[in-house]
């Protein structure tokens, strides 16, 4: 099955700091998201962008289907961006998000 | 709206018994999805279901059982818990497939 690598798998940052997450994959995929596990769990969908480039305040992503990587931008990083970041991809011809183990992000003032 | 809801937040079974969890969405989503995740892991597919009266297998489907009987509930049974299933459950649904939205998660510990 398809494969996701997400990098770094760690990343402590001081507040108002930039930093990029990436997501490779194996495969041709037609669903890429991107979610937040804030500290208490919860589970936040970011962006579904299985191509292209999206913006959301702070956010933004960018997906290069042709070479199967992904990225996550937080420009000006707050306390509240803690938490763990997962890529997850769907592969065509299934129905099943595949995630990738994440990249744990603290955020310290 | 209140959006996903799971039911119960916690749980603590013995080894054998067996247990159902309840997922419920109101945003009239076709497709639902129940995920599990352990520690330092990403979430991993048990069921997911794409309509009404469906049910498919995901990646780690053994020693579940799933039932869609009306769009807005998708249940999840344990038969016979075992320690390994102790985790976090986690239930999502989406419109066409597309972008999910997660409930709050279920703790599951089995004794």
């Amino acid at each position: 099955g398809i494969q996701v690598e997400q990098s770094p798998p760690d990343l402590i940052l001081q507040e108002g700091a930039n930093s990029t997450l990436r997501c490779n994959f194996s495969d041709s995929v037609n669903n890429l998201q991107w979610f937040h596990q804030n500290p208490w769990g919860q589970l936040i969908n970011l962006f579904y962008i299985p191509s292209g480039t999206k913006q959301n305040g702070r956010l933004s992503a960018t997906t290069v289907a042709t070479e199967r990587y992904s990225l996550l931008y937080i420009s000006s990083s707050q306390t509240t961006d803690s938490g763990v970041y997962f890529c997850a991809v769907e592969s065509y011809n299934t129905d099943k998000l595949i995630f990738g183990t994440g990249t744990r992000l603290q955020v310290f003032p | 709206n209140a959006g996903v809801t799971q039911t119960p937040k916690f749980r603590v079974l013995k080894t054998g018994q067996s247990m159902t969890l309840l997922c419920a969405q109101d945003m009239n989503h076709e497709y639902m999805y129940w995920y599990r995740q352990d520690p330092g892991m990403g979430l991993r597919l048990i069921h997911y279901s794409v309509g009404e009266g469906t049910t498919a297998k995901g990646e780690v489907p053994d020693g579940y059982n799933v039932s869609r009987l009306k769009k807005q509930n998708f249940l999840l049974g344990l038969e016979s818990a075992a320690p390994s299933q102790t985790s976090v459950y986690f239930c999502a649904s989406s419109y066409d497939g597309g972008s999910e939205h997660f409930g709050p998660g279920t703790r599951l510990t089995v004794t």
